[in-house]
């Protein structure tokens, strides 16, 4: 059974950098056709596709927020991290993490606020 | 970017009709590299639809999805009182992106 469960801070600063770990098992990043995903979506607005991670170390990102983003791997631990640097209040929204797409987290939930 | 426009932005159907739910993008998605997801109040998203028409695992044969190119239709047969929910279209192309997602609501 593949599931994946979101973590990190319910509350940062502006400015601050947001670290989120996604940690996930029933499969294994070293397993060719296999990625993760990280999506967020602000309170009461549509889904918003952030960064994801393939089996190869390929990354790829959104390229509105390229600029603050990164994504990595742990294979050992079954973990991926995403950090979000200098964040906004409008970077708060429920941050998930999804297995190719077709498995997702529940999902956690981050505001930024002072 | 690719943008995805849905339509329309809140359908209000009774249990037993049918919906029809519309995707469009602003340029050719990739290969049909198309997706939609239910989600529900307080939940994750489901996936739904790959590939344009190719239901996932464990969703009932009364979704189905069609399209290509830039013109996508998520249909919901004899609506259930469980599929009242909020649909996303996705293209998972070079830059991934969501439509901003049509809400099913009793009418």
């Amino acid at each position: 059974q593949v599931t994946l469960k979101e973590s990190g801070p319910a509350l940062v600063k502006p400015t601050q950098t947001l670290t989120l770990t996604c940690t996930f098992s029933g499969f294994s990043l070293k397993t060719s056709g296999m990625s993760v995903t990280w999506i967020r979506q602000p309170p009461g607005k549509a889904l918003e596709w952030l960064a994801r991670i393939d089996w190869d170390d390929d990354t790829f990102y959104n390229k509105s927020l390229q600029t603050r983003l990164s994504i990595s791997k742990d294979t050992s631990k079954n973990q991926v991290v995403l950090t979000m640097t200098n964040v906004d209040p409008m970077d708060t929204g429920t941050y998930y993490c999804s297995r190719n797409m077709d498995v997702w987290g529940q999902g956690t939930t981050v505001t930024v606020s002072s | 970017e690719l943008v995805l426009t849905q339509s329309p932005g809140t359908l209000s159907l009774s249990p037993g009709e049918s919906a029809t739910l519309s995707c469009r993008a602003s340029q050719n998605v990739r290969s049909n590299y198309l997706a939609w997801y239910q989600q529900k109040p307080g939940q994750a998203p489901r996936l739904l639809i790959f590939g344009a028409s190719n239901r996932a695992t464990g969703v009932p044969d009364r979704f189905s999805g069609s399209g290509s190119g830039t013109d996508f239709t998520l249909t919901i047969n004899r609506l259930q009182t469980e599929d009242f929910a909020v649909y996303y279209c996705q293209q998972d192309g070079i830059s991934p992106t969501f439509g901003p997602g049509t809400k099913v609501e009793f009418k």
